[in-house]
């Protein structure tokens, strides 16, 4: 059984730019969440995909986008980077928030550290 | 709105003494609540969760709706206990997390 990889690792890109974060999602989990962890400061949510839909939003602009493929992995894009988009992205499978009790656990990926300069 | 407060950037112990990182929360309806823990150079993990209410690693938090908090604690901390600890609670499609307590256990 695979967990959940994640890449690029680290990367640098400069304001305005656009980048793209990938994520592989642990064997059967079908739903793919995206996190923000700026330095600091606990893990905040971006969006969850379920089924290749966005099935929930945090409070993230719409330059912030997603995609889940069927074979549940998923991308995260931000377009037109700032500053402070600097930081770890981490992306976590499950089976899905709304199912039973025992399907919410998340599995974290080690997450891709975003810096902009 | 939902909400969870580690009011403990920082905690550092002895080995040997208990230890107890707090939670407090805010919501609505009926609470779901975790801890995940992240030690050196590893990836976030769950640490436990209180519809198990289970001991893992000889940690225990026990969910008290009156007081809104889910405290973890340990009876007897050890060293490889130092790491980053999260409370974090289950709301609509979403887990909410605190910002976390950095536990250190001093030898």
């Amino acid at each position: 059984e695979t967990g959940v990889t994640q890449s690029p690792t680290h990367l640098i890109k400069t304001r305005g730019q656009q980048v793209t974060l990938r994520c592989s999602s642990q064997s059967g989990h079908n739903t793919v969440s995206w996190y923000q962890q700026a330095l600091g400061q606990g893990p905040q949510f971006i969006f969850q995909y379920y089924r290749e839909e966005e099935n929930g939003r945090g409070n993230f602009p719409p330059r912030f986008s997603g995609l889940q493929f069927p074979n549940y992995s998923s991308e995260l894009n931000v377009n037109a980077l700032e500053l402070d988009d600097s930081a770890l992205y981490l992306c976590a499978s499950s089976l899905g928030l709304a199912g039973p009790p025992g399907a919410n656990v998340l599995t974290f990926g080690a997450g891709s550290r975003l810096t902009v300069l | 709105a939902q909400r969870v407060t580690q009011p403990e950037k920082l905690l550092s112990v002895f080995k040997g003494a208990p230890v107890e990182l707090k939670c407090n929360y805010s919501y609505s309806g009926s609470p779901e609540l975790f801890w995940y823990v992240q030690y050196s150079r590893q990836r976030l993990q769950l640490l436990l969760r209180h519809i198990s209410r289970e001991s893992i690693k000889g940690f225990t938090a026990d969910l008290n709706k009156g007081e809104t908090s889910f405290h973890l604690k340990k009876p007897f901390a050890q060293e490889e206990d130092s790491a980053m600890y999260y409370c974090a609670l289950k709301g609509a499609q979403k887990l909410v997390f605190g910002q976390g307590t950095r536990l250190t256990i001093n030898p």
